[in-house]
């Protein structure tokens, strides 16, 4: 059974780039929630996905946004990369009636320079 | 605002000794969540606390849930080398979708031989 999936594993991008990340769902898990954690942080809630859509938002700006297709699977993409984007960005799949229980990927580590 | 303070910062101790780190907030959280995160992965879910003055135990793990569901503590016995990482707290956030959780800054415990 395939746990939580995420590409690529290492990312360097320059001030002012995009990024793109994405993340495959464990096996039979529908709802798809980002993280982003800074050096010596906990990780913080970007938003979720389900059903395709935008279920719930954290604290961060218009700059990242998302998708989730029809197989679940999910992407985050950050637009106009500042320094401080640097981070590990974890994508942790849950059944949407899961009681907060999330399973999470090994997480994309993004370094901007 | 909702927030998890994670004591101590930094352990490090000797294979056999006994540990306990902190989880506390002045805000009330249904549930509780600890993970253990190694370097380059992401957190696994430890245990989910529900219930105020609840203990749990995973093998020389014992996890504890505040009566005022307020606090945790993680107590490690006889640590092991194995049991070196990061150790973060969780709870979800009001208001927020089950996937909305708030983490703590983590405790990251070193256990040497």
């Amino acid at each position: 059974d395939a746990g939580v999936t995420q590409s690529p594993t290492h990312l360097i991008k320059t001030r002012g780039q995009q990024v793109t990340l994405r993340c495959s769902p464990k096996s039979g898990h529908d709802t798809v929630s980002w993280y982003q954690q800074a050096l010596g942080q906990g990780p913080q809630f970007i938003f979720q996905y389900y059903e395709e859509e935008e279920r719930q938002r954290g604290n961060f700006p218009d700059r990242f946004s998302g998708h989730q297709f029809p197989n679940y699977s999910s992407e985050l993409n950050v637009n106009a990369l500042l320094l401080g984007d640097s981070a590990l960005y974890l994508c942790a799949s849950s059944l949407s009636d899961s009681s907060y229980e999330q399973y999470f990927g090994p997480g994309t580590r993004l370094t901007v320079t | 605002t909702q927030l998890l303070e994670q004591s101590p910062q930094f352990l490090s101790i000797q294979e056999g000794e006994n540990l306990t780190v902190y989880c506390n907030s002045s805000s009330v959280f249904s549930s509780l969540q600890w993970y253990r995160q190694e370097p380059g992965e992401g957190p696994v879910l430890l245990v989910t606390v529900v219930t105020g003055g609840e203990v749990k135990k995973l093998k020389r793990l014992t996890f504890q849930f505040g009566d005022a569901r307020k606090d945790s503590s993680l107590h490690i016995t006889a640590a092991q080398t194995g049991d070196t990482g990061l150790y973060l707290c969780a709870g979800p956030n009001y208001g927020g979708s089950q996937g909305n959780l708030i983490f703590g800054k983590g405790t990251k415990l070193s256990v040497k031989p």
